[in-house]
Protein backbone atom coordinates (compact mmCIF):
# COMPACT_ATOMS: atom_id res chain seq x y z
CA UNK A 1 0.00 0.00 0.00
CA UNK A 2 1.54 3.24 -0.81
CA UNK A 3 1.42 6.13 1.42
CA UNK A 4 2.53 9.51 1.35
CA UNK A 5 3.77 11.99 4.02
CA UNK A 6 4.18 15.75 3.80
CA UNK A 7 6.30 17.84 5.84
CA UNK A 8 7.99 21.15 6.38
CA UNK A 9 7.07 24.30 8.59
CA UNK A 10 3.57 25.11 9.43
CA UNK A 11 4.41 28.91 9.26
CA UNK A 12 6.49 30.95 6.81
CA UNK A 13 6.66 34.64 6.24
CA UNK A 14 5.73 36.52 3.88
CA UNK A 15 8.63 37.34 1.25
CA UNK A 16 9.62 33.85 2.72
CA UNK A 17 10.30 30.31 1.14
CA UNK A 18 7.59 27.69 1.61
CA UNK A 19 9.65 24.46 1.93
CA UNK A 20 7.72 20.92 1.93
CA UNK A 21 8.71 17.57 1.38
CA UNK A 22 6.61 14.58 0.43
CA UNK A 23 7.80 11.03 1.42
CA UNK A 24 7.09 8.11 -0.27
CA UNK A 25 6.77 4.45 1.49
CA UNK A 26 5.29 1.34 0.11
CA UNK A 27 6.56 1.99 -4.11
CA UNK A 28 9.34 3.38 -5.82
CA UNK A 29 9.08 7.32 -6.55
CA UNK A 30 11.16 5.64 -9.52
CA UNK A 31 8.35 4.19 -10.66
CA UNK A 32 6.37 4.99 -13.96
CA UNK A 33 4.39 7.57 -12.15
CA UNK A 34 4.18 11.56 -11.76
CA UNK A 35 3.94 13.04 -7.93
CA UNK A 36 2.12 16.15 -8.10
CA UNK A 37 1.85 19.06 -5.41
CA UNK A 38 -2.13 20.26 -4.77
CA UNK A 39 -3.25 22.75 -2.68
CA UNK A 40 -6.24 24.02 -0.87
CA UNK A 41 -6.88 27.58 0.34
CA UNK A 42 -8.78 27.58 3.87
CA UNK A 43 -12.58 26.88 2.45
CA UNK A 44 -11.85 26.91 -0.87
CA UNK A 45 -11.05 23.71 -3.63
CA UNK A 46 -8.25 22.67 -5.06
CA UNK A 47 -5.61 24.08 -7.11
CA UNK A 48 -3.16 21.94 -8.75
CA UNK A 49 0.44 23.11 -8.68
CA UNK A 50 3.11 21.27 -10.55
CA UNK A 51 4.21 17.66 -11.15
CA UNK A 52 7.55 16.11 -11.58
CA UNK A 53 8.14 12.45 -13.13
CA UNK A 54 11.32 10.18 -11.43
CA UNK A 55 14.01 11.79 -14.90
CA UNK A 56 13.39 15.28 -12.88
CA UNK A 57 10.90 16.46 -15.40
CA UNK A 58 8.60 18.67 -14.46
CA UNK A 59 5.26 20.81 -15.15
CA UNK A 60 3.82 24.05 -13.42
CA UNK A 61 0.48 25.78 -13.48
CA UNK A 62 1.37 28.75 -15.25
CA UNK A 63 0.17 31.43 -12.55
CA UNK A 64 3.28 30.16 -10.20
CA UNK A 65 5.66 29.56 -12.69
CA UNK A 66 8.88 31.81 -11.17
CA UNK A 67 8.02 31.02 -7.44
CA UNK A 68 7.73 27.42 -7.81
CA UNK A 69 10.54 24.58 -7.80
CA UNK A 70 9.28 20.74 -7.80
CA UNK A 71 12.40 18.06 -7.21
CA UNK A 72 12.52 14.25 -6.74
CA UNK A 73 15.39 12.47 -4.41
CA UNK A 74 15.27 8.99 -5.71
CA UNK A 75 18.09 8.31 -2.52
CA UNK A 76 15.49 9.13 -0.41
CA UNK A 77 12.39 8.38 -2.07
CA UNK A 78 10.98 11.80 -1.81
CA UNK A 79 9.67 14.67 -3.44
CA UNK A 80 9.74 18.39 -2.35
CA UNK A 81 8.35 21.92 -3.23
CA UNK A 82 9.84 24.68 -3.12
CA UNK A 83 7.55 28.28 -3.28
CA UNK A 84 9.56 31.76 -3.33
CA UNK A 85 7.79 34.99 -2.69
CA UNK A 86 5.15 33.82 -0.78
CA UNK A 87 2.13 36.08 0.27
CA UNK A 88 -1.10 35.79 2.61
CA UNK A 89 -2.75 34.53 -0.83
CA UNK A 90 -0.48 31.09 -0.17
CA UNK A 91 -1.80 30.20 2.99
CA UNK A 92 -3.58 26.48 2.29
CA UNK A 93 -3.63 22.94 2.67
CA UNK A 94 -0.99 21.25 0.84
CA UNK A 95 -0.98 17.90 -0.39
CA UNK A 96 0.80 15.35 -2.70
CA UNK A 97 -0.51 12.87 -4.25
CA UNK A 98 0.64 10.31 -7.22
CA UNK A 99 -0.73 9.99 -10.73
CA UNK A 100 -2.02 6.50 -11.41
CA UNK A 101 0.06 4.80 -13.97
CA UNK A 102 -3.08 4.22 -16.21
CA UNK A 103 -4.92 6.02 -18.77
CA UNK A 104 -6.47 9.18 -17.81
CA UNK A 105 -3.81 9.34 -14.91
CA UNK A 106 -6.17 10.01 -11.82
CA UNK A 107 -5.19 10.99 -8.82
CA UNK A 108 -4.79 7.89 -7.07
CA UNK A 109 -3.01 8.08 -3.65
CA UNK A 110 -2.55 11.26 -1.39
CA UNK A 111 -1.09 12.51 2.03
CA UNK A 112 -2.90 13.53 4.39
CA UNK A 113 -2.03 17.05 3.84
CA UNK A 114 0.31 19.58 5.63
CA UNK A 115 -1.20 23.48 6.56
CA UNK A 116 0.87 25.97 5.36
CA UNK A 117 0.27 29.52 6.81
CA UNK A 118 1.98 32.96 5.59
CA UNK A 119 1.81 35.58 8.30
CA UNK A 120 4.63 37.64 10.11
CA UNK B 1 -11.65 31.07 -11.29
CA UNK B 2 -11.93 27.34 -11.82
CA UNK B 3 -11.03 25.69 -15.38
CA UNK B 4 -14.00 23.62 -14.56
CA UNK B 5 -17.74 24.65 -13.54
CA UNK B 6 -19.40 22.64 -11.03
CA UNK B 7 -22.38 23.78 -8.96
CA UNK B 8 -21.58 25.18 -5.74
CA UNK B 9 -24.12 23.04 -4.22
CA UNK B 10 -27.01 19.85 -4.17
CA UNK B 11 -28.75 18.53 -2.37
CA UNK B 12 -31.28 15.38 -1.42
CA UNK B 13 -33.02 13.22 0.77
CA UNK B 14 -32.22 10.23 1.73
CA UNK B 15 -32.70 7.14 -0.82
CA UNK B 16 -32.82 10.03 -3.72
CA UNK B 17 -30.83 10.02 -6.92
CA UNK B 18 -29.15 13.31 -7.14
CA UNK B 19 -26.12 14.15 -9.86
CA UNK B 20 -22.86 16.65 -9.93
CA UNK B 21 -22.48 18.22 -13.13
CA UNK B 22 -18.98 19.29 -14.53
CA UNK B 23 -18.42 21.47 -17.39
CA UNK B 24 -15.31 22.19 -19.47
CA UNK B 25 -14.34 23.18 -23.05
CA UNK B 26 -12.26 22.05 -26.13
CA UNK B 27 -9.17 22.26 -24.13
CA UNK B 28 -9.86 20.11 -21.44
CA UNK B 29 -12.91 17.52 -21.57
CA UNK B 30 -13.59 18.30 -25.24
CA UNK B 31 -9.96 17.72 -26.17
CA UNK B 32 -11.12 14.08 -25.21
CA UNK B 33 -9.13 13.93 -21.55
CA UNK B 34 -10.69 11.56 -19.09
CA UNK B 35 -12.45 13.17 -16.37
CA UNK B 36 -11.56 11.91 -12.57
CA UNK B 37 -14.12 12.65 -9.50
CA UNK B 38 -13.03 12.86 -5.67
CA UNK B 39 -14.74 12.92 -2.77
CA UNK B 40 -13.52 14.86 0.23
CA UNK B 41 -14.93 14.85 4.04
CA UNK B 42 -13.82 18.31 5.99
CA UNK B 43 -10.13 17.43 7.47
CA UNK B 44 -9.11 15.12 5.18
CA UNK B 45 -7.53 14.45 1.95
CA UNK B 46 -9.40 14.03 -1.28
CA UNK B 47 -10.21 10.47 -2.31
CA UNK B 48 -10.89 9.39 -5.69
CA UNK B 49 -14.13 8.01 -6.25
CA UNK B 50 -14.47 7.79 -9.79
CA UNK B 51 -11.70 7.01 -12.75
CA UNK B 52 -11.59 7.24 -16.30
CA UNK B 53 -14.89 8.75 -16.56
CA UNK B 54 -17.10 5.48 -14.52
CA UNK B 55 -14.83 3.48 -13.36
CA UNK B 56 -14.81 3.04 -9.23
CA UNK B 57 -11.38 2.37 -7.61
CA UNK B 58 -12.04 -0.59 -5.46
CA UNK B 59 -14.25 -0.63 -2.36
CA UNK B 60 -16.52 2.47 -4.20
CA UNK B 61 -19.81 1.56 -4.04
CA UNK B 62 -21.99 0.78 -7.43
CA UNK B 63 -24.27 3.78 -6.10
CA UNK B 64 -21.67 5.95 -7.20
CA UNK B 65 -21.18 6.23 -11.28
CA UNK B 66 -19.77 9.04 -13.67
CA UNK B 67 -20.46 9.51 -17.45
CA UNK B 68 -18.95 11.96 -19.54
CA UNK B 69 -20.48 13.55 -23.09
CA UNK B 70 -18.70 16.39 -25.25
CA UNK B 71 -17.17 18.70 -23.16
CA UNK B 72 -19.54 18.22 -19.91
CA UNK B 73 -19.22 15.29 -17.32
CA UNK B 74 -21.36 14.00 -14.40
CA UNK B 75 -20.87 12.15 -11.35
CA UNK B 76 -24.39 10.82 -10.22
CA UNK B 77 -25.04 9.13 -6.47
CA UNK B 78 -28.23 7.29 -5.95
CA UNK B 79 -29.88 6.25 -2.98
CA UNK B 80 -28.24 8.66 -1.20
CA UNK B 81 -26.89 8.16 2.26
CA UNK B 82 -26.51 10.55 4.82
CA UNK B 83 -22.95 9.30 5.09
CA UNK B 84 -22.74 11.11 1.07
CA UNK B 85 -22.76 14.46 2.42
CA UNK B 86 -19.08 15.73 1.69
CA UNK B 87 -17.28 17.86 -1.23
CA UNK B 88 -17.31 16.54 -4.68
CA UNK B 89 -14.47 17.22 -7.44
CA UNK B 90 -14.09 16.93 -11.05
CA UNK B 91 -10.76 16.92 -12.02
CA UNK B 92 -9.37 17.10 -15.76
CA UNK B 93 -6.20 17.67 -18.01
CA UNK B 94 -5.70 21.22 -19.91
CA UNK B 95 -3.62 21.70 -22.91
CA UNK B 96 -1.61 24.58 -22.62
CA UNK B 97 1.34 26.28 -23.89
CA UNK B 98 3.52 24.53 -20.98
CA UNK B 99 2.05 21.03 -22.08
CA UNK B 100 -0.63 19.21 -20.04
CA UNK B 101 -2.25 20.46 -16.75
CA UNK B 102 -4.26 18.97 -14.12
CA UNK B 103 -7.64 20.89 -13.73
CA UNK B 104 -9.87 20.71 -10.82
CA UNK B 105 -13.94 21.66 -10.89
CA UNK B 106 -14.33 24.46 -7.91
CA UNK B 107 -16.79 21.76 -5.68
CA UNK B 108 -19.70 20.65 -4.76
CA UNK B 109 -21.42 21.07 -1.46
CA UNK B 110 -23.52 17.30 -1.30
CA UNK B 111 -25.92 18.13 1.44
CA UNK B 112 -28.20 14.76 2.63
CA UNK B 113 -31.92 16.73 4.07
Amino acid sequence: QVQLQESGPGLVKPSGTLSLTCAVSGGSISSSHWWSWVRQPPGKGLEWIGEVYHTGSTTYIPSLKGRVTISVDKSRNQFSLRLTSVTAADTAVYYCARQAAVAGNPFDYWGQGTLVTVSS
Amino acid sequence: QSVLTQPPSVSGAPGQRVTISCSGDSFNIGAGYDVHWYQQFPGTAPKLLISINNNRPSGVLDRFSGSKSGTSASLAITALQAEDEADYYCQSYDSSLSGREAVFGGGTKLTVL
